[in-house]
């Protein structure tokens, strides 16, 4: 079966490091995305790594291990509007068009 | 601007009163889908459409029915609505080609049945 586990809550503080662990199952593996989601809003796209190692965007950074089915988010100097849902989800299948498995989601709230 | 319109935002309406939900893109893309996000159950796909006159159940289509007559526009029906279809909605939208482009979502229709 398809499984995507991701703890479903998590706090820090404003200006600390917060890692948010993804581990997956699934039949097929083309890639893992990582989305960003304020309550109520639309998903809207962080990174996507297809392979092992770690992707560098800004205050955001996102890992992959394809031997362990794991990845990570690091979320660097927190701010305030930080907080919201992060949601890994995997592409099983080789084309672009095809649908992303999502994990339920962690959300992740930060104090000053 | 590349985006994803839904429409409407907000929906409240009875059980069995027919209602569709609008969906367009303006980004050409091939690949539209619908999903519905529910607490503690994440975003689970309702339909999906590869290109024109071509659409496939996802994980949760019992209740749904979806077109796709253009490229452009994917709307979602629910014939006889019901109270477990209260949800949020998103529908979504990515190109075909390149197994790294992320899908582009809809800003969310809000739907209650009572």
């Amino acid at each position: 079966g398809q499984n995507i586990d991701q703890p479903t809550e998590m706090t820090a503080t404003e200006g600390a490091i917060v890692q948010i662990n993804c581990t997956y199952q699934t039949s097929g593996f083309n890639g893992l995305f990582w989305y960003q989601q304020h309550a109520g809003e639309a998903p809207t796209f962080l990174s996507y790594n297809v392979l092992d190692g770690l992707e560098e965007k800004g205050r955001f950074s996102s890992f992959l291990s394809r031997s362990k089915g794991y990845s990570y988010l690091l979320l660097k100097e927190l701010q305030m509007k930080d907080s919201a849902s992060y949601l890994c989800a995997v592409r099983d299948l080789p084309q672009a068009g095809t649908a992303l498995i999502f994990g339920k989601g962690t959300t992740l709230s930060v104090s000053s | 601007e590349a985006q994803v319109t839904q429409n409407p935002r907000y929906l409240i309406t009875v059980t069995g009163k027919k209602l569709t939900v609008t969906c367009s893109q303006n980004m050409n893309h091939e690949y539209m889908s619908w999903y519905r996000q529910d607490p503690g159950l994440g975003l689970r796909q309702i339909y999906y459409s590869m290109n024109v006159e071509v659409t496939d159940k996802g994980d949760v289509p019992e209740g749904y029915k979806v077109s796709r007559k253009e490229k452009r526009n994917f709307p979602l029906i629910l014939e006889s609505p019901s109270p477990n279809q209260t949800s949020l909605y998103f529908c979504a939208s990515s190109p075909q080609q390149g197994a790294g482009s992320p899908l582009h979502f809809g800003n969310g229709t809000r739907l209650t049945v009572t």
